[in-house]
């Protein structure tokens, strides 16, 4: 993962907004992300995750977009809520047994 | 169903004393995975287990870091004389299976915090 010390970037939306959250990876080579999403005090939580062979793939309110030749990955909610306040991380698994190295986070802070 | 648990959930210790965080995975996980976690970074890897096996200690900082999981289940990370470097959060994560794509689920962590 990068180090970014404290200073992660932020990103504050009103309720009900769209919110779209960026990462750059940095092995061309990994074929596997996934978003996590970590609340003050807790462990990361699954949100959603995608292949390299795809470019885009949805959940419930979640879509994640992957756009292999520039190494971006993004994150964007739908109606973004004040639950979803929280810090989000991608992550790329690098091994045949999901060695994950995260990337690095932002803040998230939905305002009601 | 119970998730993955950690204890102690907060640890404080002088520098130089050892350590040991606990784990317990989700019963019947494969794989198991611990993770350090800086202020304001993304956890890091530390090591891996598939059952009872350390496949991967790639990620230990140094040989004061002992990780085991001697039964396939339950997980110790145990720390060494400990320095101010070694404080931040220890997040414990299983597996079912040993696969890429098996989601692992994380446990609260463990917050160590060297004075």
């Amino acid at each position: 993962g990068e180090s970014v010390g404290l200073h992660l970037p932020t990103l504050s939306v009103q309720e009900g907004d769209n919110s779209i959250i960026n990462c750059a990876y940095s092995n061309s080579a990994s074929d596997y992300f996934i978003w996590y999403k970590q609340e003050s005090g807790k462990g990361p939580q699954f949100i959603i995750d995608i292949r390299s062979n795809m470019d885009k793939r949805q959940g419930q309110r979640v879509t994640v977009l992957l756009n292999k030749t520039v190494k971006h990955l993004s994150l964007q909610i739908a109606a973004t809520q004040p639950g979803d306040s929280a810090v989000y991380f991608c992550a790329e698994e690098e091994t045949s047994y999901g060695k994950l190295t995260f990337g690095q986070g932002t803040i998230l802070t939905v305002h009601p | 169903g119970a998730g993955v648990s950690q204890s102690p959930r907060y640890k404080v210790a002088k520098r130089g004393q050892d350590v040991a965080l606990r784990c317990d995975p989700i019963s019947g996980h494969v794989s198991l995975f611990w993770y350090q976690q800086a202020l304001g970074q993304g956890p890091e890897f530390l090591t891996y287990f598939q059952n009872e096996a350390q496949l991967d200690k790639s990620g230990l900082p140094s040989d004061r870091f002992f990780a085991e999981r001697p039964e396939g289940s339950v997980s110790t990370l145990k720390i060494q004389r400990t320095q101010q470097e070694d404080s931040a959060v220890y997040l414990c994560a299983s597996s079912l299976e040993a696969l890429r794509t098996d989601t692992q689920y994380f446990g609260p962590g463990t917050r160590l915090t060297v004075l």
